[in-house]
């Protein structure tokens, strides 16, 4: 089945700054990768996502890159700001019959100091 | 539109008995996957329904069993439970198959069992 390595487990960054995520996957036929927002107590909730026909999408703030060939995505979260403090997962899935499921990684948390 | 709705949203079991968890689905949504959420293991599919039908099962022992109604809304039901399912179980509603297409997750429901 699908594996998703997500890195780093914990991160801190100072408000305005940059933060990263990189996820890797290993199996070639996944073409969705979503990046979820878990906030404490609080259900996730869609942030991005990006198709394997594409190779960058941005949304403000937020921007996700996708390299198929070393099969893995990245999130980039510019100017920080304290509402940016969550976990964040990133996912993967295929279109293949009767084998959709998200696959998650374990999770960043992301803490933005003011 | 509201969204993905899940009740009760907390349980308190003891070990051995069985509850049934249910998920309303966004109006329109046809699928339903449901995901067992852990500190240990994280975020972890369970199984997805469409059309009443399940088309994919997780790693999960056969205490772990669904269902989908014709209106979309479907239930989890787990039996002789163990201290070790202890975890918020999320659903999540989709437009069409499962992870193939964007998936809006419900707040969940914090099962405890002593």
């Amino acid at each position: 089945g699908e594996n998703v390595e997500q890195h780093p487990s914990t991160l801190s960054v100072q408000e305005g700054d940059s933060a990263v995520i990189k996820c890797t996957y290993s199996d070639s036929a996944s073409n969705y990768f979503p990046w979820y927002k878990q906030e404490l107590g609080k259900r996730p909730q869609l942030i991005i996502d990006i198709r394997s026909n594409v190779g960058e999408k941005k949304d403000q703030r937020i921007a996700v890159t996708l390299n198929k060939t070393a099969k893995h995505f990245s999130l980039h979260i510019t100017e920080t700001q304290p509402e940016d403090s969550a976990v964040y997962f990133c996912a993967a899935s295929k279109r293949k019959a009767n084998d959709y499921k998200l696959s998650f990684g374990a999770g960043t948390t992301v803490t933005v100091r003011a | 539109k509201a969204g993905v709705t899940q009740t009760p949203r907390y349980l308190i079991k003891t070990r051995g008995q069985q509850v049934t968890l249910s998920c309303s689905p966004i109006s329109g949504h046809r699928s339903v996957s449901w995901y067992q959420q852990t500190p240990g293991q994280g975020l972890q599919f369970l199984f997805e329904y469409f059309s009443e039908t399940q088309r994919n099962k997780g790693n999960f022992p056969g205490r772990f069993s669904g269902r989908q109604f014709s209106n979309s809304r479907s239930e989890m039901n787990v039996s002789t439970l163990e201290l070790g399912d202890s975890a918020l179980y999320l659903c999540a509603s989709s437009l069409w198959r499962g992870s193939a297409d964007t998936q809006y997750f419900g707040p969940g429901t914090r099962l405890t069992v002593l």
